[in-house]
């Protein structure tokens, strides 16, 4: 089935440390690739995202994504993490040939400890 | 500027009882996606509504349904409610025309069903 997979259920990290959250989706064709992150409390708010151009994309807070199309992939980075990222990082999907819906995958829990 | 807002915040209901949920649209922005969002899981698209038509569905039965006003906020309609449709919707909204770039995202309705 046609889906969007996030590899990891629970990162726990300690604080400086590096990030990287996988992200892959099994559809062909053109897409267009976000990042969510929604902290606690907070409702989903954008993070990056690739539409096309330089397959490396950088986002708020430090955070940068990149896009790997033959692997289908577009993972998410931060080089030092801070106790303030602690939240849940959702990749999403658009299909641009079918339609405007977001494709979610199930997320991934991130706890940074100071 | 108001962001996307959505009331109310919290609903309890019991089996077989209907719900309606509404959300009102970022400025500016004249299409407004629904989503379910199940515990520990991302978010699922719904439908998404632009001038007032239901532009494309998910995969959700018919007793999910939904409308859009004139000033563009938008009602999302369970009707027969089971303990299954317990979860947070959310509503997003996003700028005009028929290519969707980012979605903003609410705050979310939490559904209980008993």
């Amino acid at each position: 089935a046609q889906s969007v997979s996030q590899h990891n259920h629970h990162v726990i990290l300690s604080e400086a440390a590096s990030l990287e959250l996988g992200c892959n989706y099994s559809y062909g064709g053109t897409v267009n690739l976000f990042w969510y992150v929604q902290y606690p409390g907070q409702h989903l708010q954008l993070l990056l995202k690739y539409f096309s151009g330089d397959p490396l994309v950088k986002g708020i807070k430090g955070f940068e994504a990149e896009f790997i199309k033959s692997k289908f992939s577009f993972n998410l980075r931060k080089p030092s993490v801070q106790w303030s990222d602690t939240a849940e990082y959702f990749c999403a999907v658009k299909r641009n040939q079918a339609g405007t819906a977001l494709i979610f995958g199930k997320g991934t829990t991130l706890s940074v400890s100071s | 500027d108001a962001g996307v807002t959505q009331s109310p915040t919290h609903l309890i209901k019991t089996r077989g009882q209907q719900v309606t949920l509404r959300c009102s649209p970022k400025s500016g922005h004249d299409t407004v996606s629904w989503y379910q969002q199940a515990l520990g899981q991302g978010p699922q698209f719904i439908f998404q509504y632009y001038e007032e038509e239901e532009r494309q569905r998910g995969n959700f039965p018919d007793r999910f349904s939904g409308h859009q006003f004139p000033n563009y906020s938008s009602e999302l309609n369970v009707n027969a409610l089971l303990l299954g449709d317990s979860a947070l919707y959310l509503c997003a909204s996003s700028l005009p025309g028929r290519s969707v770039n980012e979605q903003f995202f609410g705050p979310g309705t939490r559904l209980t069903v008993l």
